[in-house]
This record gives C-alpha cells, structure tokens and sequence, in this order.
C-alpha cells in the first residue's frame, strides 16, 4: 500500500528566502509522485509530478522537487519565498494498484513572513 | 476549455436534510473522484466513478453517502439525513484517462457543507 507522510506541519519563512517542504513516501512500486498547493478556500493546484523520469522536478513558479528512491523522500523546494506562496501543500501518491486515487499527506501550511 | 465545475459552492443543510453536490468534469474527461476534507485535515478519497458506473467506493461511509455518474449530466454526491460531522469540503477531480504515465487529476473549487 502506498501513503505519504510530511513531515511538518506548519513552516514559517521570510520573504527572500529558500523554502523546504517535507516529504516521505512509502510504495510497493515506483510511485507517481505529485505537489498540489492549495490556497485559502480555493481548489487544489498541481505544482509538479514525478512519474520516473527526472528525478529532479520543475514546476510552476519556481518549486521543484528531488524524488529520492534511497531516502524515499520528495522533498518540494523554493530557492526564494514569495508572499503569494503563503498556502497549504500536499504530498501526494498515486495508488497504482488499479484505480489511481490519490492518497494525500496531511498538509504543510506555509506562512511567509514580510 | 473550462475547469472542474463544482456546485454549489457552499451549501447549509439542517441535520437531518439531504445535501446533492455536483461536479462537471473537464471536457473530454470520462473519469471522476471524489475526496473529502474535514477541518485540519488533507484529503480523503471517497469514491471513483466512470460514465454509469462505480469503480471504487471503498472510502465512502457505508450509510447515507450515495454516489453516481450518469451518462449525460454531471457527477453527484448525494448526503442523506445529515449530520454536523459531514461538514466538510467536497472536492471532485476528473481525469482523462489514469494510467501509469501519470495520472494527473484536476480538481474543482470544491462544495464547503455546513450542516447546523
């Protein structure tokens, strides 16, 4: 069975600098990995997936993430902090078993400070 | 193309009455989900669902929670005799087509229930 587990769950940051949101993953398989942030009473967003390709991730302003089978961890990343970023994100692992569901972390809620 | 459409977006119920949340997958998107999120919480799946069928129902609450897709018309979570702890957000995401490759869902603005 596959879940994940991040790690914090509040982050406090100053504007301009870097940001670390924590993940671990536990899968039977090589797991399609996601980040989805979701801002206050909005829907979710994709921020980047991981699908086996690239263990390195780009996605939308300017986070990425490193998929790391050894430390199974997919830890999302920011080199400077925006007030905009101020947000809840998930982790999230597909269920490959069949029906691909998600299965979501319980949330880091980043707060950025002026 | 237009997003997920979910409505309504926010929705009162008196315990005991029913509360119907619908969800219009993006265009040319044939699979749908259902999670749901309590206060402080992450996501849960509820239910998966093709055109006219249920493929996965296994984190739905077995009493009062219903769920159908039918061929024309959008996706609806149907809550029976409410109760204060089904407030919650209601999120649908549709899929094109999940596979291995990486199945991406996308999610609407979500239905916030408030069940005084």
């Amino acid at each position: 069975a596959q879940s994940v587990t991040q790690l914090d769950s509040h982050v406090s940051v100053s504007e301009g600098t870097p940001v670390l949101l924590r993940c671990n993953y536990s899968s039977s398989y090589s797991p399609s990995l996601f980040w989805y942030v979701q801002h206050p009473n909005k829907g979710l967003q994709l921020l980047l997936k991981y699908t086996s390709a690239a263990t390195l991730v780009k996605g939308i302003n300017g986070f990425e993430a490193e998929f790391k089978k050894s430390e199974t961890s997919f830890h999302l990343t920011k080199p400077s902090a925006h007030m905009s970023d101020a947000a809840e994100y998930f982790c999230v692992v597909s269920d490959l078993s069949g029906t691909y569901k998600y299965i979501f972390g319980t949330g880091t809620r980043l707060k950025v400070l002026a | 193309n237009a997003g997920v459409m979910q409505n309504p977006r926010h929705l009162v119920r008196r315990r005991g009455q029913e509360a119907r949340l619908r969800c219009s997958p993006m265009k040319g998107h044939s699979h749908v989900y259902w999670y749901r999120q309590l206060p402080e919480e992450g996501l849960k799946f509820m239910v998966y669902l093709q055109k006219e069928n249920i493929i996965d129902e296994s984190g739905m609450p077995k009493e009062r929670f219903s769920a159908e897709f039918p061929k024309e018309g959008p996706s609806i979570l149907r809550i029976q005799q409410v109760v204060r702890g089904d407030s919650a957000a209601y999120f649908c995401a549709s899929s094109p087509r999940p596979d291995r490759g990486g199945n991406i869902q996308y999610f609407g603005a979500g239905t916030r229930l408030s069940v005084l």
